[in-house]
């Protein structure tokens, strides 16, 4: 089955702009969380969804948003970007119990904010 | 809230020789997992351990989970050249609701061939 699908991969932004990253996890799951990993750093957890609620929010401010749809693809937004936003913002899908409550990432999307 | 922590943050090896990287969580977890990522890519997940005092292997690699369930290691023997990349273990706790696991900052590791 095909795997986390994100999109754009690769982004340049000016400061003070924002940003909408989308997120389509694998087919049949219903969680989906955001991470963002800056060089050096590790996975800095963001936000989880499942069935359209948030479920989990990690320390970030509020410029950091995020949304879940009826078919589980998820959206995440940053406004008035700072220079310090640019990372690698991934997305990771998770299918339950069933699935031993493994994480599938996707490849990322690059966002550089000048 | 519950802390995932890892050592070394980076290890630099010959090819040949030893590797491990260690977890260590504040809170007993009821699962640990394993992820890599090589350079430029994303965490691919690698194992998961359940059981107190399981021991996994995968070829090469052999991943522990502490009879405690706070700890675990992933050990590499003979490392090579695509062992390359970060380590990272991930961790949910036992008293964490909805799921949410929290990562360690990975290790990352060189092999010089």
């Amino acid at each position: 089955k095909a795997g986390v699908t994100q999109t754009p991969r690769y982004l340049i932004k000016t400061r003070g702009q924002q940003v909408t990253l989308s997120c389509s996890p694998i087919s049949g799951h219903r969680s989906v969380s955001w991470y963002q990993q800056t060089p050096g750093q590790g996975l800095q957890f963001l936000f989880e969804y499942f069935s359209e609620t948030q479920r989990n929010k990690g320390n970030f401010p509020g410029r950091f948003s995020g949304r879940q749809f009826s078919n589980s693809r998820s959206e995440m937004n940053v406004s008035t970007l700072e220079l310090g936003d640019s990372a690698l913002y991934l997305c990771a899908s998770r299918g339950g119990t069933g699935d031993g409550n493994t994480i599938y990432f996707g490849e990322g999307s690059w966002l550089t904010v000048v | 809230g519950q802390q995932v922590m890892q050592i070394p943050q980076y290890q630099h090896v010959q090819e040949g020789e030893d590797f491990t990287t260690y977890c260590n969580s504040s809170t007993t977890l009821s699962n640990i997992q394993w992820y890599k990522q090589r350079p430029g890519g994303h965490p691919v997940f690698l194992i998961q351990l359940v059981k107190s005092g399981e021991v996994k292997k995968q070829k090469r690699l052999t991943f522990q989970f502490g009879e405690a369930k706070k700890n675990s290691s992933l050990h590499i023997t003979a490392t090579q050249t695509t062992d390359v990349g970060t380590y990272f273990c991930a961790g949910k706790s036992r008293v964490t609701n909805a799921g949410k696991s929290t990562f360690g900052d990975g290790t990352t590791l060189t092999v010089k061939p």
